[in-house]
């Protein structure tokens, strides 16, 4: 059962702190996404890597968040110092993207809390 | 600007049919994906269109108009667990990246 993986599934931290949130996407897919969703917001996309490339993170805010793919297997979120205003849900996906379009499947999320 | 319009929240009664209409308007084309979220759960894919006309998938369809930046999803023959937030969401460019819309709330009752 093919699924994307999110760790940790729920985190609480205080304002200032260095949180980093892990996803292993679904194996042979070449396209990762991470998503931020929030009620006022709903998702928004914050960057996504291509064959592991970053194609695009301008969602994202440079000065405190960034994105690396260290291999296929493993992509990662950092917020470096979290805000309270950071507090949301935290959605990798992943997709097999040939053709031009492409199906994301989610991971559960992680929900964030900045306290 | 970039807008991808839905309405909020739809109510109907088990057994209905419910048309959640999406109106877009964005920098770039690859499609249009319907997407379910059910409270606390992640996004699961529903249906996509890339041509203009309607697909249909069980008791779900979808509708495209490119030339009106229009497009539906039809749910028939609605359950209970048809209840849950649907989403719009508009392919922006050829690797995937996707704009979604504020989501639709859809109450099913008894």
């Amino acid at each position: 059962d093919a699924r994307v993986t999110q760790t940790p599934r729920h985190k609480v931290t205080e304002m200032g702190q260095e949180v980093t949130m892990r996803c292993q996407p679904i194996l042979g897919h070449n396209t990762v996404f991470w998503y931020r969703q929030t009620m006022m917001q709903g998702l928004e996309l914050l960057a996504y890597f291509r064959n592991r490339a970053p194609l695009d993170d301008s969602g994202m805010p440079k000065d405190r968040f960034s994105a690396e793919m260290p291999d296929a297997t493993l992509a990662t979120l950092k917020i470096q110092p979290s805000e309270p205003r950071d507090s949301a849900v935290y959605f990798c996906a992943s997709g097999l993207v040939i053709t031009g379009n492409t199906e994301a499947f989610f991971g559960q999320g992680t929900r964030l809390t900045v306290v | 600007g970039q807008n991808i319009d839905q309405p909020t929240e739809m109510t109907a009664t088990e057994g209905a049919i419910v048309q959640i209409n999406c109106t877009y308007q964005t920098s770039g084309f690859n499609g249009l994906f319907w997407y379910q979220q059910h409270a606390g759960e992640a996004p699961t894919f529903l249906s996509y269109n890339v041509l203009d006309g309607l697909e249909e998938k069980g008791r779900f369809s979808s509708f495209l108009s490119r030339s009106k930046g229009y497009s539906y999803l039809l749910l028939k023959e609605l359950q209970m667990k048809d209840s849950a937030s649907y989403l719009c969401a508009v392919q922006t460019d050829s690797w995937g990246k996707l704009q979604f819309g504020a989501g639709t709330q859809v109450v099913v009752t008894p």
